[in-house]
């Protein structure tokens, strides 16, 4: 079964800096193996998840461009150009396949304002 | 706008089932498939299955396989993950989440909504 880890687990930023979180699959997918797709989440402290970026580098309708995805193969990154108050909480990496569907998520990275 | 609303918080013993319902409204229902996504603080968060509800037959994660059931009404527009032999470790949120549908053993790689979360307490 494929892993996902994600570092670090606790992001203490100053308001204002950037910030990056990395995912990293325990193994490469292609195609064949059902169309991996890897996926971002935000969940801000008593929320449900929020889809923030997908397949890699995506960013959904709403999102601030100060969010960005990238990677390829088995490392992910994603990236708060200047982070701001609003961005505290958990984010999650997830690899998604289309056949069989399966979902793996990462641990999750808290992030803190210092 | 496409909403998922899910039942209500539950408090079960040990060994009992819970059944946790997802409506939607907004989008079509019936072609998108609506999988289930469990988040405890040991495991984090774990894909349990889903069901694209025109099609009726769902697909489950091998470790819950044994022990979950999801079904479907498309009258209602609403979907159900049903866990039963509850245990301790089964305490947990519960959320549904939506996902592009394409064949019945074939759903987009991602989710784009998800419900508000259903907390089930598993205590004796």
């Amino acid at each position: 079964d494929v892993v996902m880890t994600q570092s670090p687990l606790s992001l203490p930023v100053t308001l204002g800096q950037p910030a990056s979180i990395s995912c990293k699959s325990s193994q490469s997918l292609a195609y064949s193996d059902g169309d991996p797709s890897l996926t971002w989440f935000q969940q801000r402290p008593g929320q449900s998840p929020r889809r923030l970026i997908y397949k890699v580098f995506n960013r959904d309708a709403g999102v601030p461009d100060r969010f960005s995805g990238s990677g390829s193969g088995t490392d992910f990154t994603l990236r708060i150009s200047r982070v701001e108050a609003e961005d505290l909480g958990v984010y999650y990496c997830m690899l998604g396949t289309r056949w069989p569907p399966r979902y793996t998520f990462g641990q999750g990275t808290k992030l803190e304002i210092k | 706008q496409v909403r998922l609303v899910q039942s209500g918080a539950e408090v079960k013993k040990p060994g009992s089932s819970v059944k946790v319902s997802c409506t939607t409204s907004g989008g079509t229902f019936s072609t998108f498939a609506i999988t289930w996504v469990r988040q405890t603080p040991g495991q984090g968060l774990e894909w349990m299955g889903g069901i694209i509800p025109v099609y009726g037959r769902p697909n489950y994660a091998e470790k819950f396989q044994d022990r979950v059931t999801i079904t479907a009404d498309t009258s209602s527009r609403t979907a159900y993950m049903e866990l039963n032999s509850l245990t301790s470790d089964d305490t947990a949120i519960y959320y549904c989440a939506r996902s592009a549908g394409y064949n019945i053993d074939s759903y987009d790689p991602t989710f784009d909504y998800w419900g508000q979360g259903t907390l089930v307490t598993v205590s004796s």
